[in-house]
């Protein structure tokens, strides 16, 4: 699976949107983008996925360039409960090995008041 | 919201002690995943499990093992627990294919 690089932290103010870049220049063809978050102490939550379209769903947007060598993950308007660490994966579901996700260090999102 | 359950949620346990965290799911999926992460670190995959009976060793060599006689239970056992072994555990499930991974909010794990 390709391997993905995020910014080690970021700040945003509450109410305003949060936008977390993503490179992953090795990305292939068949490589899916995943976002999840992981708040202090929980178990990873997923966040939303996609392949080269933007996604949106209740959470988040999902904006992947067109050559696929980046994303980045829009919360629209952040609130204090969205301070988590980030993570950025790509993944590929293979016969062989089955379907694993391997997690970075991602992005601490801090939203201050 | 969450339908997959890991517990104890803290375990102190002394140097030596047999142990088994247990984590069950209710969803039904085939897939469940065991990974080890210390604070603020990443997380490493150690235990997979595609189906009843079947069971894989992850990217992180472990000292543990784990079971699947049965799709919604995935525990996973130290013989012989050391101060190394102090982590955090989550167990996670999936449907399958490329849909996303459900987590249990872990155990905390110390040996003293």
């Amino acid at each position: 699976d390709a391997k993905t690089t995020q910014p080690p932290s970021m700040d945003c103010a509450e109410g305003r949107a949060a936008n977390l870049p993503c490179n992953h220049s090795t990305i292939s063809g068949n490589e899916y983008v995943y976002w999840y978050r992981q708040i202090h102490s929980q178990g990873p939550q997923y966040i939303i996925h996609g392949l080269k379209n933007n996604e949106t769903n209740e959470m988040a947007s999902l904006i992947i360039t067109e050559d696929r060598k980046s994303s980045t993950l829009i919360l629209p308007h952040a609130t204090l409960r969205d301070t988590a660490v980030y993570y950025c994966i790509v993944r590929v579901e293979r016969e062989t090995s089955g379907s694993r996700l391997t997690f970075g260090e991602g992005t601490q999102l801090t939203v201050n008041p | 919201e969450a339908d997959i359950y890991q517990t104890p949620r803290y375990l102190v346990i002394g140097t030596g002690k047999k142990i088994t965290l247990e984590c069950s799911q209710t969803m039904g999926h085939d897939k469940m995943y065991w990974y080890q992460q210390d604070p603020g670190m990443e997380l490493h995959l150690i235990h997979y499990s595609y189906g009843v009976n079947s069971t894989e060793k992850g990217d992180l060599s472990s000292e543990s093992t784990v079971s699947r006689i049965r799709t919604e239970h995935f525990p996973l056992t130290l013989e012989s627990a050391r101060p190394s072994h102090t982590s955090q555990y989550l167990c996670a499930s999936s449907v399958g294919g490329l849909s996303p991974l459900h987590f249990g909010n872990g155990t905390r794990l110390t040996v003293t």
